[in-house]
């Protein structure tokens, strides 16, 4: 079974200053997708990054880039440049494909605080 | 253009009450998927349509149903409700078939008393 894996409850950074978050996931597929979504106290899910499996290039959008370890299975994101704005729950999902279906496997999340 | 849309943003109900909660995808989308996000978890999958057919179900017992319409808007259906049922219920639209993502609406939150 698909799995995602976040192992940090709870994160936080200086402002300005650059933070990790890890994801882990477990499949036996070999071409799939990978997000990382945000969602701040207004509740809604803001995509941040997307990476598909067969492209061994990191995806980066601004100041977000990932690490993705196929072999490893890891794909961790990277915040650049912190910012007040960033404070919310980050979530790492994988997309999984079943006979015409698609869903999201989200992981629990990680709660990043900036300090100012 | 609009984002995702759903309603009513915030419901009460009794236990073993039903309850409807709508979404209107973004203009084009035709895949409307719904998942349960309850507090201090990530979101779980519930149901998957897509051209106003079932595409998948989540582990979710029989007191949820859904449904699309032909204008693609969609309707989650909880019947004989449980406390165990409140949490952010979600909605998110995509094109179907592609990997540019969801779009997510602000959810409804759900609080069974």
């Amino acid at each position: 079974a698909q799995t995602v894996t976040q192992s940090q409850p709870e994160m936080s950074v200086q402002e300005a200053e650059t933070v990790t978050l890890s994801c882990t996931y477990d499949t036996s597929e070999s071409d799939y997708y990978l997000f990382w979504y945000k969602q701040p106290p207004s509740r809604q899910m803001i995509l941040v990054i997307r990476q598909e499996a067969y492209k061994q290039q990191n995806a980066t959008e601004n100041r977000f880039s990932v690490n993705f370890q196929k072999a490893a299975k890891s794909f961790s994101l990277k915040i650049s440049d912190s910012q007040l704005g960033d404070a919310a729950m980050y979530f790492c999902a994988y997309r999984f494909l079943q006979g015409g279906s698609e869903k999201l496997v989200f992981g629990k999340g990680t709660k990043l605080t900036v300090n100012p | 253009d609009a984002g995702v849309t759903q309603s009513p943003t915030h419901l009460i109900k009794t236990r073993g009450q039903h309850v409807t909660l709508r979404c209107s995808p973004i203009s084009g989308h035709k895949s409307v998927s719904w998942y349960q996000q309850v507090l201090g978890q990530g979101p779980q999958f519930i149901f998957q349509y897509y051209e106003k057919e079932e595409r998948g179900r989540g582990n979710f017992p029989d007191r949820f149903s859904a449904r699309q319409f032909p204008n693609y808007s969609s309707e989650l259906n909880v019947n004989a409700l449980l406390l165990g049922d409140s949490a952010l219920y979600l909605c998110a639209s995509s094109f179907g078939g592609d990997y540019y993502g969801y779009t997510f609406g602000s959810g409804t939150r759900l609080t069974v008393v």
